[in-house]
Formats: structure tokens, sequence, C-alpha cells
């Protein structure tokens, strides 16, 4: 079990350019969701899935789009990527929508945006 | 608006004393409250919880308390040891739609000296 994997571990971009991160689990797990964290804010949800097809903003959605073609991939795309988005993302996944049930976290993708 | 507020960036504590971690919330719809911990270039991981039924809850080393008049929780760790040096990240939870999500606290950087 590898739990949750996140691709790549470092990325540096100019602005303007685009790139996905990815973020597989091998838990069966349908809900998953994309975290940024960044110095002084804590984590901030981007976007989650409760499920294959199914996806919806959170906290911080601008600038990110996300898709849920099947129930262990859930990737994040920044289509033209600034500044401001310069950050470690983390991705996670549980196996219900219930508060009880336990995130698992990827080890992160630190992102620098020149 | 930092809806779950972690007052204390760093805290050190000498190995074998008791480490106290705060947080303080504003939102009143939070009702499932989580503690994280991570260390450098790991994801966070699930510690502990506390429904807003109960006042404390315990598992081994760690304790979390809850007061909900105050809209304060705490972690205790008794007897803290070198390998809790960490970041604890304070979360909340509340259902939106049906699903929950995760309000999480800036963290506090957790030295235990020997």
């Amino acid at each position: 079990n590898a739990g949750v994997t996140q691709t790549p571990k470092f990325q540096v971009l100019k602005t303007g350019q685009s790139m996905t991160l990815q973020c597989a689990q091998d838990m069966n797990h349908e809900y998953m969701s994309w975290y940024r964290q960044d110095p002084g804010m804590g984590l901030r949800l981007i976007h989650y899935s409760v499920g294959a097809g199914i996806t919806d903003q959170g906290e911080v959605p601008n600038g990110y789009n996300v898709s849920r073609s099947t129930t262990e991939d859930f990737p994040l795309r920044l289509l033209s990527a600034a500044p401001s988005q310069t950050s470690v993302y983390f991705c996670a996944s549980s196996s219900g929508l219930a508060h009880y049930n336990e995130q698992f976290f990827g080890p992160g993708t630190r992102l620098t945006v020149l | 608006d930092q809806q779950v507020k972690q007052n204390s960036p760093s805290l050190s504590v000498q190995e074998g004393r008791i480490s106290i971690l705060n947080c303080d919330y504003t939102n009143s719809m939070f009702d499932y409250f989580l503690w994280y911990k991570k260390y450098p270039a790991e994801g966070p991981t699930f510690l502990i919880s506390i429904s807003s039924i109960k006042d404390k809850n315990e598992d081994g080393r760690f304790t979390v308390f809850l007061n909900k008049s105050a809209k304060h929780l705490s972690l205790h760790i008794v007897p803290s040891q070198p390998g809790d040096s960490a970041v604890y990240f304070c979360a909340a939870s509340a259902s939106v739609r049906g699903a929950s999500k995760l309000t999480f606290g800036t963290g506090t950087r957790l030295q235990v000296t020997l």
C-alpha cells in the first residue's frame, strides 16, 4: 500500500506556464482533496472530489482546475502559473465524507513560480 | 478571516515535561476538532480528535481538551519526547452539503529538547 503519492516533489515554473500536479491513492478512497500550505496561513482547501466525476470548489479555487476521471487519480492543473501560486501543495484522501473519516495526506509538492 | 487560530508559532519544552499546544476558533458551526502532526518534507498525519459533544479525549501520551464556551481546545503531550518535535496543526470540521471540510490553523512548531 503506497497510500497517497504525489509527483513531482519539486517544480519551478515561469509565470504563465502551465503544469499538472499529480495525485494518486491506492486505498480505494472516494473523497480526495487538494490543499496549499503557505507561511502563516495553515493549509487551505483548493478543490475536492466526493467521487469519480464529481468535483467542487474549496476555499481558494481561483487559478486551479481539477478533474476526477478515476477513483485513484485527482490531478491539479495550473493553467497559467502566477508567483502567488508559489506554495507547498498537499493532496489528501479519505474513505468517507464524515469528519471522523481520517484524511491521509501525500508528501507534498513544493512549487516555485518565478 | 482566520477561523482557527494557533497564536503560538513555536514552543520549546524539555524532554519528559508536558507540552501544551493551544487552539482557538470562532465558527460556532464547527462540531469536530482534530490535531495533525507534520514532520519536514512529509504530509500531515492525523494524531487525535474530539467531537464537540465531549470535553476530553485521551490516546496514550496525547490528550485533547475542548472548552466549547471559550471556543478553545488544547493538546497535552505527557511526557514529551524528542520524536514529538514537529509542527502541530489544529483543524476544525463542519459539514457542508454532506461533506466534511477541514479548516486548519497556522501551526505550532514544537521542539522537545534533551
